[in-house]
């Protein structure tokens, strides 16, 4: 497996709260991607970063913001969590933006209550 | 937008049975990807097809990626409890200034029955 390592892997918080999620690769892969499972609605691209301090938005980017200080780490942060981001979260990783291989991480279950 | 519709969401099948799944785009592809997820696991690339017409085997895998590029399948032969999990297929379009987009589909969960 490509060495991704996401933290934490489960978190429970309450409504209001802010989290963040960290991303963290040895690969050296210049692109960074967070996406969110949900039942029913596959894979959906929340951001994704092609350099450092170099990030731009997805599908589903409304409530969530993400940072890339170094190659190595990307962080995702719900600023005030809400019932509806409880999901699943992968980060992951590629050589090439949108058309190479996309190495995933073990997902960060999130649940907000 | 791009969309991708993967059809069935759902397959139970007895094992040593074979299995197929199905993904449509509305617009034509540069490549079509697929991942397999187990489940409690993270998604894991399969393959990548890129040619109009492409038929690509692994083991009792086969990919098929259709000749307008705007389709393609995953068949699996003889299914086995080892092949539970969920396919994904992801599409990629070319979406102008040398950008592609890539879009999953919603996936389809492939139960085993032994």
């Amino acid at each position: 497996d490509a060495g991704i390592t996401q933290s934490p892997r489960h978190k429970v918080t309450e409504t209001g709260t802010p989290v963040t999620l960290r991303c963290h690769q040895t690969e050296n892969h210049r692109y960074m991607y967070w996406y969110r499972q949900d039942p029913g609605h596959g894979l959906r691209l929340i951001h994704y970063s092609y350099g450092v301090k170099d990030t731009d938005k997805g599908e589903v980017s409304d409530g969530y913001s993400v940072s890339r200080s170094k190659t190595e780490d990307f962080l995702l942060t719900l600023e005030s969590a809400t019932s509806s981001q409880t999901s699943v979260y992968f980060c992951a990783i590629s050589v090439t933006h949108n058309t190479g291989e996309l190495f995933f991480g073990e997902g960060s279950r999130l649940t907000v209550l | 937008g791009q969309q991708v519709m993967q059809i069935p969401q759902y397959q139970h099948v007895q094992e040593g049975e074979d299995f197929t799944t199905y993904c449509n785009s509305s617009t034509t592809l540069s490549n079509i990807q697929w991942y397999k997820q187990r489940p409690g696991g993270h998604p894991v690339f399969l393959i990548q097809l890129v040619k109009s017409g492409e038929v690509k085997k692994q083991k009792r895998l086969t990919f098929q990626f259709g000749e307008a590029k705007k389709n393609s399948s995953l068949h699996i032969t003889a299914t086995q409890t080892t092949d539970v999990g969920t396919y994904f297929c992801a599409g990629i379009s070319y979406s102008g200034a040398g950008s592609y987009q890539l879009t999953f589909g919603k996936g389809t969960k492939l139960s085993v029955i032994p």
